[in-house]
Order: structure tokens, then sequence, then C-alpha cells
């Protein structure tokens, strides 16, 4: 039964602190997403890539935020510095893109980040 | 603006009775629709897909339905249980075709009481 895995679950960090989230997409899927849960904004995309290049991160605050794929089993999910708006639970999801535009998308357990 | 709108306030219905859940959706022209369940510390899970030609679609105890021209879906869930209970998300291609992208709902949570 495959899945997308994360790690960690949960994180609970100091302002200021970094923060690295990483993700396993779906063996054979070539769509890996990264979002943001929250009570306020509900989900919210922060970033997503096709076969490992990044399509869009307009959603991600540029100056403290990153996301890459540096293979296709891992994505990964940075903040420098962390600061306690960033509290909320991050998902990664993945898919299988096959450019008829109706894909669904497979989403991790996500990690729980709090920073204090 | 963009926006997608389904209603905040829970809702509580009779185990049996039919729960029906609304998305709207103002200044999108989705190719599709999809709708997703949430469980409370999970990750959500996709339950049905519509494309915008289509009028209806089913699934055992599931029907959606998606009408362009009011730019709204429906989400039924028939027979409910108590197990159905979970917030359910409606999603959208925002209209930037073969990207994979979604924009998500802020999710409706059904209560089914026994």
């Amino acid at each position: 039964d495959a899945r997308v895995t994360q790690t960690p679950r949960h994180k609970v960090t100091e302002m200021g602190q970094e923060v690295t989230m990483r993700c396993q997409p779906i063996l054979g899927h070539n769509t890996v997403f990264w979002y943001r849960q929250t009570m306020m904004q509900g989900l919210e995309l922060l970033a997503y890539f096709r076969n490992r290049a990044p399509l869009d991160d307009s959603g991600m605050p540029k100056d403290r935020f990153s996301a890459e794929m540096p293979d296709a089993t891992l994505a990964t999910l940075k903040i420098q510095p962390s600061e306690p708006r960033d509290s909320a639970v991050y998902f990664c999801a993945s898919g299988r893109t096959l450019g008829t535009g109706s894909d669904e998308q497979y989403f991790g357990p996500g990690t729980r980040l709090t920073v204090t | 603006s963009q926006k997608i709108e389904q209603n905040s306030e829970a809702l509580n219905i009779q185990e049996g009775k039919t729960a029906t859940l609304t998305c709207n959706y103002t200044n999108y022209s989705p190719a599709y629709l999809q709708w997703y369940r949430q469980d409370p510390g999970r990750g959500p899970v996709f339950l049905l897909l519509i494309r915008e030609n289509e009028k209806e679609k089913r699934k055992e105890r599931l029907k959606v339905t998606f009408d362009t021209t009011l730019k709204q879906s429906l989400f039924h869930i028939t027979a409910s249980q108590p197990a159905d209970s979970a917030t359910y998300l409606c999603a959208l291609d925002p209209g930037s075709s073969n990207t994979g992208k979604l924009i998500f709902g802020q999710g409706t949570t059904l209560q089914v009481k026994p």
C-alpha cells in the first residue's frame, strides 16, 4: 500500500531556529506539493514540483522558506529562521500528472510545527 | 478576487439521512473539481473527481454534482453513518491546465449523530 511519508511528525522549536521537513513521495509519482494548513487560512499551497523541477513557489515567503527536490525520492521544505507565525501543519502530497489536468493528490500525514 | 467558499459552520445530521455539502467558487473556470475527506490529525484523502462536462458523478453512497453556470458543486452522502463524520474539502484546478495544481476550500465539518 503505497503512501507518502513525512518526517518528523511533530517538531517544537524556538524562534530563529532552522527547521527542515522531509517528504518521500509515492514511487512513480512525478508531481510533489507542499501545503500549510492552519485554522484561519485552511490548506494553502506553498510550492510544487514536476519531475523534480520547481513549477511554482509563489505561495511561499521567499525570504525564509525554501523547497527542493534533491532526488525523485526526497522533497524538503526548509524554514530559516523560523517564526511563531510559521506554526501550522505542513503537508506534502504527490501525484501522477498525466497531462489531462485531472490529477488526484495523495497526502502524507503532515508535520505539526510549533515555533515558540 | 478568486474565492472558493464552503460552509464554515459544521453540519450536524442524524444517522441515515442525506448530508449535502456545498462548494461555491468565483472567478475561476475549472476544468474539474475534486472532493477530499480529512479526519483529525490526518492528511486529506481523495474521494471523487468531476469534470466540467459532467453533471453528476457517483461512487457508492457518494454523489457529486457540478454546475458551471452556478459555479457550484454539491457533495451528497446518502444513508449517512457516524463513520462519515469528518471535514470535507473541495478543490479545483485554477484554470492553469496540466500542472496538477489544486486550490482548496476551507472545508465543512460533518457530524453524523447515531
